[in-house]
């Protein structure tokens, strides 16, 4: 069975870091291209970031662009979200997700003073 | 960005009749492999998205026949036959043909 499980949420003043993990088990990890989604409260999804499979190529939406680091470990079979410099509106559920069919649980960030 | 743009905001669906969301994009979804990478999601209530379709009417594993897709290079179309209580939630288009990857709004399903 397929799990994608995240950690690291919580409750963040704005302007500190936090790092999110998204530990990743019934599937070849290291095959797959892997993202981070997000949805802040009452709202849609928005993309925030992608890396590929081996960990060479990430990209990212402008608003994160030089605050957020996307990386991954394949040979622990995790995926990693670097968050600093966090704002306000980064305030929301953050999924680990293959884009596909695969997607965590979620884990909330809250920024706030 | 391409652009995704669903419609309706909200169906209201009676049990047991069919149901249509509209997602158009800004951009041709369809690539030079001859793939065309628009998505489909539902996301129950509390719970985290789901795939429905996939590359533009390729059900997903586990999703019933119940569920189609289809369209052309920017006009999507998801459709429901035999609405279900199980299918109330909210839908979403996506496209994964380029980066960002954007999401159309979503579209709200509740029953009469």
């Amino acid at each position: 069975e397929v799990q994608l499980v995240e950690s690291g949420g919580g409750l963040v003043q704005p302007g500190r870091s936090l790092k999110l993990s998204c530990a990743a088990s019934g599937f070849t990890f290291s095959n797959y291209y892997m993202a981070w989604v997000r949805q802040a409260p009452t709202k849609g999804l928005e993309w925030v970031a992608s890396i590929t499979n081996s960990g060479g190529s990430t990209y990212y939406r402008d608003s994160v662009k030089g605050r957020f680091t996307i990386s991954r470990d394949n040979a622990k079979s995790t995926l990693y979200l670097q968050m600093d410099s966090l704002r306000s509106e980064d305030t929301a559920t953050y999924y680990c997700t293959s884009l596909g069919a695969w997607w965590g649980q979620g884990v909330m960030v809250t920024v706030s003073s | 960005d391409i652009v995704m743009t669903q419609a309706p905001l909200s169906v209201s669906v009676t049990p047991g009749e069919s149901a249509s969301i509209s997602c158009r994009s800004s951009k041709s979804l369809l690539h030079s492999n001859g793939i065309t990478y628009v998505y489909w999601y539902l996301q129950k209530p509390g719970k985290s998205p789901q795939l429905l379709i996939y590359r533009m009417s390729n059900l997903a594993s586990g999703v019933p026949d119940r569920f189609s897709g289809s369209g052309s290079e920017t006009d999507f179309t998801l459709k429901i036959s035999r609405v279900e209580a199980e299918d109330v939630g909210i839908y979403y288009c996506g496209q994964l043909l380029e980066n960002p990857r954007t999401f159309g709004g979503g579209t709200k399903l509740e029953l009469k």
